[in-house]
């Protein structure tokens, strides 16, 4: 089956620690995305990168860092640069990073900092 | 900057009543307008998109169309059942293909 797999489903990380969230996508996506979500809120845009080697800063980028060495993974790394990283992280890839072009996301990661 | 903004929930429905979320955007240019649901602890689910206004998206029930001259796209289904509670998001897309989101309407239907 085509998809996006996350891993792992929780995590759960001590404060000063960085932690490494994985994304994967074996739909042939040219364009990947990092979203962070909070209770009630919307979802917040991290990093996207529409092709490999390529990735740009979204909104909230300040605490994360990503690479984007091979097309289908798309790796994320929160660091304890993060202050509040407690959150749910949603990964998503697009065919090509096009308006028209609809965004499917992976299950998730659930972050808990203790 | 590009924005959504979506009715506040929660919203309790009987089963068989008629659902409606209101979304209305700021965008500059001509956007893709997208909703999306999320069941508990999943990721999230595109329902439908319209890309050019006037369009009417639909699936599994739900409509909405894309109305250029009110900046909206209200999500509608005639008839709800329980299987529809999730958290339903307005979106959209424009030049710069990210996708912003509105921030989440949660409906619970009841049998």
């Amino acid at each position: 089956d085509g998809g996006i797999t996350q891993s792992p489903k929780y995590l759960f990380r001590k404060e000063g620690q960085n932690v490494t969230l994985s994304c994967e996508q074996n739909l042939n996506h040219d364009a990947m995305y990092w979203y962070r979500q909070d209770p009630g809120q919307g979802l917040r845009l991290i990093y996207y990168s529409q092709i490999v080697n390529d990735f740009q800063k979204g909104d909230i980028a300040e605490g994360y860092s990503v690479s984007r060495e091979k097309k289908e993974s798309f790796p994320l790394t929160v660091t304890s640069a993060q202050k509040n990283p407690t959150a749910f992280y949603l990964c998503a890839s697009s065919l090509l990073a096009g308006s028209t072009d609809t965004q499917y996301f992976g299950p998730g990661t659930r972050l808990t900092v203790l | 900057g590009d924005s959504v903004t979506q009715m506040e929930g929660p919203v309790t429905l009987s089963e068989e009543a008629f659902l409606t979320i209101n979304c209305t955007y700021t965008a500059t240019g001509y956007p893709s307008l997208f909703w999306y649901v999320q069941y508990p602890g999943e990721g999230l689910q595109l329902l439908l998109k319209a890309t050019k206004a006037d369009d009417k998206g639909s699936n599994k029930g739900f409509e909405a169309t894309y109305r250029k001259e009110t900046t909206s796209f209200h999500l509608e289904k005639g008839s709800v059942q329980v299987s529809d509670s999730a958290v339903y998001f307005c979106a959209l897309s424009a030049n710069d293909y990210k996708l912003s989101f509105g921030a989440g309407t949660t409906v619970t239907v009841r049998a």
